[in-house]
């Protein structure tokens, strides 16, 4: 069964330093991977999608991710935190072999970021 | 921007009691997801259609809960008799197809608190 980890409830940056929100994931067969971002009052958005090719994706708001096949890891990271980058977020992964099942998408418990001035 | 609309945003209902919950998915999405989200966890799917179709349930509590998608566009969950660990988030998403890359867009989510 598939399944993705984040390790950290929390994680807490100043303003303007970089950012990095981790991820592991476990599926058989390569993944299709995503963070969603979850504000308050506001449904999940999806800020980024690893499919296939290179393995650094570029997202919104400025974030981006890295595909680490050997270390089953898709950590999201940004150069430079902002205040509003303060929200809840999600890393999720689909087997892209489970078609029957009509390709579950399967989410990590979440990273609560809070950014500080 | 085209959204994922759900309603009723809060419901509070005593314990035994009905109730449901209703999504209208993104026009011309064809496949549509209802999660529920326990506070500090991550979404876990419940159920998706495929236009009027189930395709997965697997996670569905089928004594308590059902849910259904008759024309294929809006759905309906709902839930007879509520318990208290029924209290959660309940979110409502939709892809344009089912493929394995395509993105789900989620509602605001529908917070139910039993007691």
């Amino acid at each position: 069964a598939q399944s993705v980890a984040q390790p950290e409830d929390q994680v807490n940056v100043a303003e303007g330093n970089p950012l990095t929100v981790k991820c592991t994931y476990s599926v058989s067969g390569n993944p299709y991977l995503f963070w969603y971002v979850q504000y308050p009052n506001r449904g999940l958005q999806v800020l980024l999608k690893y499919i296939t090719g290179d393995n650094l994706v570029k997202g919104s708001y400025g974030f981006e991710a890295e595909f680490n096949k050997s270390q089953t890891s898709f950590h999201l990271k940004k150069p430079s935190a902002l205040v509003s980058d303060s929200a809840l977020y999600f890393c999720a992964v689909r087997d892209p072999r489970v078609t029957g099942g009509g390709n579950k998408l399967t989410f990590g418990t979440g990273t609560q970021l809070k950014v500080e001035l | 921007e085209a959204e994922v609309a759900q309603s009723p945003r809060y419901k509070i209902t005593e314990k035994s009691q009905a109730v449901a919950f209703w999504c209208d998915p993104i026009s011309g999405h064809a496949t549509l997801y209802w999660y529920r989200q326990i506070l500090g966890q991550g979404p876990e799917l419940l159920v998706q259609f495929q236009d009027e179709s189930v395709v997965d349930d697997s996670q569905l509590p089928k004594d308590r809960f059902s849910a259904e998608r008759l024309k294929g566009v809006d759905s309906t969950l709902k839930i007879q008799p509520a318990e208290l660990g029924d209290s959660a988030m309940y979110l409502c998403a939709s892809s344009l197809y089912r493929g394995p890359n395509t993105e789900a867009f989620f509602g605001q989510g529908t917070r139910l608190t039993v007691v």
